[in-house]
């Protein structure tokens, strides 16, 4: 069944350490992107995609990086995290329709970070 | 700046009853605009779409209203059931092909 699947679904962390939170699609779409949410807040975007080799900085993307070496890939790491990174992380991908809009979002189910 | 404001932060209706949620945006000039749900601890799930040129969606209870000149959507769910709890988002592009923008959502609780 086509899905879109993150892991860890939860992770607790001690400040400093590195750490990466994969993002994986069996769809097929080549839009992908990470959006941070905080309780009762709005999604923030992080990072987005449009394809193999191709990413884009979004509004909180500073301490963090991503890479998309294949299509269905797509991990978000962080070099070094801090406890204001606790947070719900979210992957979404979407298909390219040409024209580049219209577009629904598939959600992943989100990883939950608390970094002490 | 740009905005968009999602009317309240909760909302409390009698199952049964219609549920109607606002969605208002400054300074955004969007082709179409989208509602999601969201339950506690999930991604947020695709719901409908709306185009510029449409002044109403509909699917199955529920039905969206999109007016460009008041630049507000509204989102509706008829016979509201306690199932239907849940928080909605609405989002729209910034611009041409841009990631989508989010609301901050509604939280829709349906009491029985």
């Amino acid at each position: 069944e086509a899905d879109i699947y993150q892991t860890p679904r939860y992770l607790v962390i001690g400040t400093g350490k590195k750490i990466t939170l994969e993002c994986s699609q069996t769809m097929g779409h080549d839009k992908m992107y990470w959006y941070q949410q905080d309780p009762g807040m709005e999604l923030h975007l992080i990072h987005y995609s449009y394809g193999v080799n191709s990413t884009e900085k979004g509004d909180l993307s500073s301490e963090s990086t991503v890479s998309r070496i294949r299509t269905e890939h797509f991990p978000l790491t962080l070099e070094s995290a801090r406890p204001s990174h606790t947070s719900q992380y979210l992957c979404a991908s979407s298909e390219w329709t040409g024209g580049g809009t219209n577009e629904k979002l598939f959600f992943g189910s989100g990883t939950q970070l608390s970094v002490l | 700046s740009q905005k968009i404001e999602q009317n309240s932060e909760a909302l409390n209706i009698q199952e049964g009853k219609t549920a109607t949620l606002t969605c208002n945006y400054t300074n955004y000039s969007p082709a179409y605009l989208q509602w999601y749900r969201q339950d506690p601890g999930r991604g947020p799930v695709f719901l409908l779409l709306i185009r510029e040129n449409e002044k109403e969606k509909r699917k199955e209870r529920l039905k969206v209203t999109f007016d460009t000149t008041l630049k507000q959507s509204l989102f509706h769910i008829t016979a509201s059931q306690p199932a239907d709890s849940a928080t909605y988002l609405c989002a729209l592009e910034a611009s041409g092909n841009t990631p989508l923008v989010f609301g901050k959502g509604t939280r829709l609780s349906v009491i029985a």
